[in-house]
């Protein structure tokens, strides 16, 4: 399989701060997706970015397909931003997912 | 907002039982997948489906097993449930929802297990 690894594990900021969180992934993939999974479990997805940069609100990924990393900005960091963010590989027809051990982050009032 | 059901959302069950955890999707799409999670940890694949009566093994082992009858649905079960199998599942789909959008992951909330 395709591994997957993310930094920082833990992530504290206080609110306002703006972040940056990596996925190094191992192989040549032709999907990539940033989850955000809640306090409660749900897991919801940020974005679909196999290779470029897409922005939405305070939010930002890109990719570096080449280089076989992508990264996730937050800005402006609220305390809803709280959780743990995953990153996620494809690389045949969506087949399979390898998951990344995920970003803890927790913002503070 | 998604539209992707799992039931029952806790379940504590003694060890023996057999249990199915039922996942459904509204979206029509071809892909499905469950994952197992452990708390603060990464989600592992058990099982996916390409569509009606594909199914597959995931990379991790899994004593369980799933069906995929319809499109919609995608159930999985247990036939004797252990404490090791105390954990989170999670169900997903891959497809797209709207015009103009991607091949994106939609899950389900998770059905958490406890086996005493």
């Amino acid at each position: 399989g395709i591994q997957v690894e993310q930094s920082p594990p833990d992530l504290i900021l206080q609110e306002g701060a703006n972040s940056t969180l990596r996925c190094n992934f191992s192989d040549s993939v032709n999907n990539l997706q940033w989850f955000h999974q809640n306090p409660w479990g749900q897991l919801i997805n940020l974005f679909y970015i196999p290779s470029g940069t897409k922005q939405n609100g305070r939010l930002s990924a890109t990719t570096v397909a080449t280089e076989r990393y992508s990264l996730l900005y937050i800005s402006s960091s609220q305390t809803t931003d709280s959780g743990v963010y995953f990153c996620a590989v494809s690389r045949n027809n969506f087949n399979k997912f390898y998951f990344g051990s995920g970003t803890k982050l927790n913002v503070k009032p | 907002e998604a539209d992707i059901y799992q039931t029952p959302r806790y379940l504590v069950i003694g060890t023996g039982k057999k249990i199915t955890l039922e996942c459904s999707q509204t979206m029509g799409h071809d892909k499905m997948y469950w994952y197992q999670q452990d708390p603060g940890m990464e989600l592992h694949l058990i099982h996916y489906s390409y569509g009606v009566n594909s199914t597959e093994k995931g990379d991790l082992s899994s004593e369980s097993t799933v069906s995929r009858i319809r499109t919609e649905h995608f159930p999985l079960t247990l036939e004797s449930a252990r404490p090791s199998h105390t954990s989170q599942y999670l169900c997903a789909s891959l497809g797209r929802r709207g015009r103009g959008s991607t091949d994106t992951q939609y899950f389900g909330p998770g059905t958490r297990l406890t086996v005493l």
